[in-house]
């Protein structure tokens, strides 16, 4: 079975500001792929960014970064000049590449952005 | 449609009533799956359909929910003698991608079930 943990259920940044939320995961296998979903008050996920394992490279999407690291089980994102629209639950998951594999997501953690 | 559609996007049901949430997944993707979001939780896994074919129903919490998607478009997720603990956002995605591993998963804005 695998676990992801977001220990922080809130985070708050001033606009213009960068900001990282945490999480944490632990699968026994050794291939797999990590993911940040945004959820808006809406309710329609998107996703963020996703990093492959496999890859010792941090993925980066604009403002959008990850800091992995693999031996520490730990996939935190960074969101470098923080805008309103930010403002949204974020869920971290991962899944292995594996028979009957789920995506599985943390608890997620509620951003606000302070104008 | 240009997204995942899911109906109806708010639904009362009393206890015991029977339900049906339908999910409309984007034209031509393959792989469907269900989640369910208690409020200020992470979606859980219910199942995955690959195509028509159900692949993974191991997350149905009971013998009360059932899936199907008897063409390989659209998807319905029954609930029978709802619960009070079947209320939740009930989630719909879909992915182009064959493999159910590396496809991006496409979101609806859910479903969201009040038990009374």
């Amino acid at each position: 079975a695998q676990t992801v943990t977001q220990s922080q259920p809130e985070m708050s940044v001033q606009e213009a500001e960068t900001v990282t939320l945490s999480c944490t995961y632990d699968t026994s296998e050794s291939d797999y792929y990590l993911f940040w979903y945004k959820q808006p008050p809406s309710r329609q996920m998107i996703l963020v960014i996703r990093q492959e394992a496999y890859k010792q490279q941090n993925a980066t999407e604009n403002r959008f970064s990850v800091n992995f690291q693999k031996a520490a089980k730990s996939f935190s994102l960074k969101i470098s000049d923080s805008q309103l629209g930010d403002a949204a639950m974020y869920f971290c998951a991962c899944f292995y590449t594996g028979a009957n594999s789920k995506l599985t997501f943390g608890k997620g953690i509620t951003l606000s952005v302070r104008p | 449609g240009a997204g995942v559609s899911q109906s109806p996007r708010y639904k009362v049901a009393k206890r015991g009533q029977d339900v049906a949430l339908r999910c409309d997944p984007i034209s031509g993707h393959v792989s469907l799956f269900w989640y369910q979001q208690a409020l200020g939780q992470g979606p859980e896994f219910l199942t995955y359909f690959q195509n028509e074919a159900q692949l993974d129903k191991s997350g149905l919490p009971s013998d009360r929910f059932f899936a199907e998607r008897p063409e390989g478009s659209v998807s319905t997720l029954k609930i029978q003698r709802t619960q009070q603990e079947d209320s939740a956002v009930y989630l719909c995605a879909s992915s182009l991608a064959l493999s159910r591993f590396t496809g991006e998963l496409f979101f609806g804005e859910g479903s969201r079930l009040t038990v009374l």
